[in-house]
């Protein structure tokens, strides 16, 4: 079946440090790849997407390369600050599946000043 | 714009009440759907929704009964609350392959 993993939290880093999060999945087909953030008290964000191989998604700094051949979908930024302490969710979802999604379990960032 | 709404944003249940959580959404997106947050486990989906008058289970619906009237709205009901059913509860709304959430509702069943 599909799934994605994450890697394990939480990450702590110091401010402007370089970060990455670790996405791998299993699915069939070609499904649609997403970065979501949640920060502290608040709802789910998106962050990025890509929907085909070799896209690369980015906002806010952030990036995150979507590679068929690993099956993987790192997230990474150059320079993390206090405010991008939260939890960053991996999910996939398969084309034409009604907005069904799939979430690794998410992984914490804590940035320290 | 408000996106996707839902209320409340905090419920307090005794076992065995009933509630209904409500979403709405009003950007005439096709797809909803609903899914339960549990510390260590991610999002998991509870039902979903491809259009008025369409529904289908996700991976975790027993407990859980929805309908979909309108495009606009899509509400959750827990028919005989059980404290496994504390959670947090998002509801999402979208496009074929993008969901947008709504801040979410937390469920406390005591």
């Amino acid at each position: 079946g599909n799934s994605v993993t994450q890697m394990e939290g939480p990450v702590t880093l110091s401010e402007e440090a370089f970060l990455t999060i670790n996405c791998t999945y299993t699915a069939t087909g070609y499904p649609s790849l997403f970065w979501y953030v949640q920060y502290p008290g608040e709802g789910l964000q998106l962050l990025l997407k890509a929907t085909k191989a070799d896209d690369k998604g980015s906002n806010k700094g952030f990036e995150a390369t979507y590679r068929k051949e690993t099956t993987s979908f790192h997230l990474e930024k150059g320079s993390v600050q206090v405010s991008d302490s939260a939890v960053y969710f991996c999910a996939l979802s398969r084309y034409n599946q009604g907005g069904k999604l799939i979430f690794g379990q998410g992984t914490e960032l804590s940035v320290k000043p | 714009n408000a996106g996707v709404t839902q209320t409340p944003k905090f419920q307090v249940l005794k076992t065995g009440q009933s509630m209904t959580l409500q979403c709405a959404q009003d950007m005439n997106h096709e797809y909803m759907s609903w899914y339960r947050q549990d510390p260590g486990m991610g999002l998991r989906l509870i039902h979903y929704s491809v259009g008025a008058g369409i529904t289908d289970q996700g991976e975790v619906p027993n407990g859980y009964n929805v309908s979909r009237s309108t495009t606009e709205d899509f509400p959750l009901r827990l028919l005989s609350a059980a404290p496994s059913q504390t959670s947090v509860y998002f509801c999402g709304s979208g496009s074929t392959d993008t969901q947008y959430f709504g801040p979410g509702t937390r469920l406390t069943v005591l």
